[in-house]
């Protein structure tokens, strides 16, 4: 099957420093990457929808200007943490989807742990 | 706009036994609905998903889930829960080409 890597799996950072983290399709092309925000035993949130070679859509209330995505790729989309502060500590997953109409399907990597302190 | 609930926020069940779990959904138009599990480490994978037609779909790992139009439901089932089902469980409904989320529920396998 599709395998999404992302790196890294976990990131310690200090208050006020940026953190990228990559998500990347090992096996195949994805045009459309997504990032999620999942909080501790809560569902996951959408931010964003990374698509190849265009500026990603952010979801409402979401900041672009703090979470940074760059899809400079078909296998890589990246997604940058400017000014990290505490609140900011969460666990980050990708995802890139393959098909369409009843083939489409979301391929999920396994997540990269933040912690801001 | 859409949402989907899964009432339970945590199931233990005992090996061997069944499993149920609940998602209902709220969403204008016919939706497109989808079943994650999510293990510690892993990538959410897909265990089975719905678009249309048979309104019971099979998926991987021996689970299967029922689409049930007229209470807005799609609870997933398994007959027989092996230790290695313990897990997180998401339910998802599709909008275009984003998908929106359940809170989860967490499975709890005892021998």
């Amino acid at each position: 099957g599709a395998v999404v890597s992302q790196h890294p799996s976990w990131v310690i950072c200090k208050s006020g420093t940026s953190v990228k983290i990559e998500c990347r399709s090992l096996d195949f092309q994805a045009t459309t990457m997504f990032w999620y925000r999942q909080f501790p035993k809560q569902s996951l949130m959408l931010m964003a929808t990374s698509n190849e070679g265009s500026k990603a859509t952010y979801e409402q209330g979401v900041e672009k200007d703090k979470f940074l995505i760059n899809h400079a790729s078909l296998t890589l989309s990246t997604l940058t943490v400017t000014s990290a502060h505490p609140e900011d500590s969460s666990f980050y997953i990708c995802s890139a989807s393959i098909g369409q109409g009843t083939t489409y399907e979301q391929y999920f990597g396994p997540g990269t742990r933040l912690t801001v302190t | 706009a859409q949402s989907v609930t899964q009432p339970d926020i945590h199931i233990t069940v005992s090996e061997g036994a069944s499993l149920e779990l609940r998602c209902n959904y709220s969403y204008g138009a016919t939706p497109y609905l989808f079943w994650y599990v999510q293990s510690p480490g892993q990538g959410l994978q897909l265990l089975l998903k719905y678009f249309s037609g048979d309104t019971l779909v099979q998926g991987i790992k021996g689970f299967e889930a029922e689409f049930k139009r007229s209470q807005s439901s799609f609870n997933l089932r398994k007959p027989s829960v092996h230790w290695s089902d313990a897990a997180e469980y998401f339910c998802a409904v599709g909008r275009g080409n984003k998908l929106s989320f359940g809170a989860g529920t967490t499975v709890t396998v005892r021998a």
